[in-house]
């Protein structure tokens, strides 16, 4: 298994511009979500996903969208970039949908933004 | 709003000493706890999971313990590395946050050989 694969690593943006990021799991996951982690800030939760065709928002969902048209793919949309977004970007999956279950979240790799 | 704080923020170490980093969050009701190690520039990788039944959890050097109770876990290594340095964060799946992790804000650590 590849596990959780991120791409691209790195991407310099102008504001304005938009993007995808793109993350995908060969685990066969349920639950898959993007994190953004900035420093002081931690790591907050922008979207998640607990199956194919269902999304939700997270802590910090403005300026961002996402799909989930297939069990392996959860595609982040930057839609009009801007410096606040300068940050390093993690896509997560777990096996399980629903929230009661007790399974270990995986993480990709991570995607370094800057938006000038 | 649940809280989950990691304190100290930093800590350094020689080589040979147990480490003991802290994780302390506000609300019990929580589905389970996961500590996750992060190197520098890197993705994080998951260390232990605690189910809200356990107590506490082991894997080679690596010892978590959860107190619902007082609302705090504590992660051990023991016989520290210049290898175990790096972030630490814990994490938990809350009862009334939903279907989402909320992270502490890691404690990052430095093994002195």
């Amino acid at each position: 298994n590849a596990g959780v694969t991120q791409t691209p690593k790195f991407q310099v943006l102008k504001t304005g511009q938009s993007m995808t990021l793109q993350c995908a799991q060969d685990m066969n996951h349920e639950y898959m979500s993007w994190y953004r982690q900035d420093p002081g800030m931690g790591l907050r939760l922008i979207h998640y996903s607990v199956g194919a065709g269902i999304t939700d928002q997270g802590e910090v969902p403005n300026g961002y969208n996402v799909s989930r048209s297939t069990t392996e793919d959860f595609p982040l949309r930057l839609l009009s970039a801007a410096p606040s977004q300068t940050s390093v970007y993690f896509c997560a999956s777990k096996l399980f949908g629903t929230v009661e279950s007790t399974d270990t979240q995986y993480f990709g790799p991570g995607t370094r933004l800057t938006v000038l | 709003k649940q809280e989950v704080t990691q304190i100290p923020a930093a800590l350094s170490v020689p080589e040979g000493e147990n480490l003991v980093l802290n994780c302390s969050f506000t609300d019990s009701a929580i589905y389970n706890l996961q500590w996750f190690r992060q190197d520098p520039g890197k993705g994080l990788t998951s260390l232990l999971l605690i189910q809200s039944s356990q107590r506490e959890q082991t894997s080679g050097r690596l010892n978590a313990s959860l107190d619902k109770s007082s609302g705090r876990s504590t992660l051990y290594i023991a016989a520290s590395q210049p290898g175990d340095s790096a972030t630490y964060l814990c994490a938990l799946w809350i009862k009334a946050a939903g279907n989402k992790l909320t992270f502490g804000g890691g404690t990052r650590v430095l093994v002195k050989p």
